[in-house]
């Protein structure tokens, strides 16, 4: 069974400083990988996705995610970070074929200080 | 505006009651879906329709109960079975296809009296 990890609960990153956000999947095959954004008692926002191609995929709001397949990694990362990315991040995997065995990992609650 | 809407934003349960979480979307999708939020976990499939009139059981089926009499709505009941209802449900839709994404709603806090 497919599986997501994000390895780190909390994060706390200076303002414009740069942040990468660890996930790690389990799959046999290639998945489609998702980053999503949740702010507090908000629903999900997609950042970017991967489904094939350039493994280097550029999202919303400056963020950016790379595919490495012998790492089973999806990191997402941004160069300068602002106090509004403030929020919960989870990285999710799924099959090619529709959304009802996408699995989402435990999330990612990133903090920024001044 | 095209969204999803969920009400209320807020619902408390009494034992023994069960209540109905609405979702309502005006994006033509075909798919919907409903999650369950805990903290500290990811999102859980509770249960999800890719047309009207027919819906399917994700992981955590039990206790819940859902129709889809039209295309634009997929609302959840939380039953008395459901002995640890307290969490963050969320609402999702999709067009079926290649490349499509997840929609959400801006969910519904439940919690027990």
């Amino acid at each position: 069974a497919q599986s997501v990890t994000q390895p780190d609960i909390h994060i706390t990153v200076s303002e414009g400083a740069s942040l990468e956000l660890r996930c790690n999947y389990s799959y046999g095959a290639t998945p489609y990988l998702f980053w999503y954004v949740q702010s507090p008692g908000q629903g999900l926002q997609l950042l970017l996705k991967y489904f094939s191609g350039d493994t280097l995929v550029q999202g919303i709001k400056g963020f950016e995610a790379e595919f490495k397949r012998s790492q089973s990694s999806f990191n997402l990362r941004k160069p300068s970070v602002h106090w509004s990315d403030a929020a919960e991040y989870f990285c999710a995997v799924g099959l090619q074929q529709g959304f009802q065995k996408l699995v989402f990992g435990t999330g990612t609650r990133l903090l920024v200080s001044p | 505006d095209g969204g999803i809407t969920q009400s209320p934003k807020y619902l408390f349960r009494k034992e023994g009651q069960n209540v109905t979480l609405s979702c309502e979307q005006n994006l033509n999708h075909d798919a919907m879906y409903w999650y369950r939020q805990d903290p500290g976990q990811g999102l859980r499939l509770i249960y999800y329709s890719q047309i009207v009139n027919d819906f399917q059981k994700g992981d955590i089926a039990e206790g819940y109960s859902v129709s889809r009499e039209k295309k634009e709505s997929f609302p959840l009941t939380v039953t008395s079975a459901q002995k640890n209802p307290t969490a963050f449900y969320l609402c999702a839709s999709t067009r079926i296809g290649v490349n499509e994404k997840l929609f959400f709603g801006s969910g519904t806090q439940l919690s027990v009296l």
